[in-house]
């Protein structure tokens, strides 16, 4: 009875690289949340997908972020050209039903150097 | 914008001692949700509250939410040092999405 997966666990880039976080939700959910975390904050939520479909992005930044939930295969927070500020714990989340309770991933630490 | 400030934010206590945490809020939630995070890992869900006045019991933790629906506490009896980490308070209002406290540390010292 897995949990939910994240790799990897720790990524380092360079500004001006791409990031690519993937998250594998428990078994039987479709729904997927991503969250990030800074440094003795809570979590603020990111983006909400449901396979192939972006329910709520609210949360994400406007430019260089991105989010997808494919048919097949985990799913996938991509950052383009990396920035230091964008260094971050992201977790992602996942739940059987919309407004269910969320299950979380062990989290991907970013580092950009 | 709904907000949830929790407190206090850090907490240092020994070991046998009683503690409470406060999740409070201006929004009424339809629920309200505690985790507990350790250093490095995520965050693991300890209970969900959904009618005001509700109160939960999980061992030697108990949860309680507000009449009104707008505040929750938590309350840890004889705490040990396995206690030990960072307590979050998350709230859903209808389709928006979870919304999180900063979160209170807490240190159990044996």
């Amino acid at each position: 009875n897995a949990g939910v997966m994240q790799n990897p666990r720790h990524l380092v880039r360079r500004r001006g690289q791409e990031a690519r976080l993937r998250c594998s939700p428990m078994k039987g959910h479709s729904h997927v949340y991503w969250y990030r975390q800074l440094p003795e904050e809570g979590l603020k939520f990111m983006v909400y997908l449901q396979k192939e479909n972006i329910i709520d992005e609210s949360g994400m930044p406007k430019e260089r972020f991105s989010a997808e939930f494919p048919k097949e295969g985990p799913s996938i927070l991509r950052i383009q050209q990396v920035v230091r500020g964008d260094s971050a714990a992201y977790f992602c989340a996942s739940s059987p039903r919309p407004g269910g309770e969320q299950y979380f991933g062990p989290g991907t630490r970013l580092t950009v150097t | 914008t709904q907000l949830l400030e929790q407190s206090p934010q850090f907490l240092s206590i020994q070991e046998g001692e009683n503690l409470t945490v406060y999740c409070n809020s201006s929004s009424v939630f339809s629920s309200l949700q505690w985790y507990r995070q350790e250093p490095g890992e995520g965050p693991v869900l300890l209970v969900t509250v959904v009618t005001g006045g509700e109160v939960k019991k999980l061992k030697r933790l108990t949860f309680q939410f507000g009449d009104a629906r707008k505040d929750s506490s938590l309350h840890i009896t004889a705490a040990q040092p396995g206690d030990t980490g960072l307590y979050l308070c998350a709230g859903v209002a209808g389709n928006t999405p979870l919304v999180f406290g900063k979160g209170t540390r807490l240190s159990v010292i044996a």
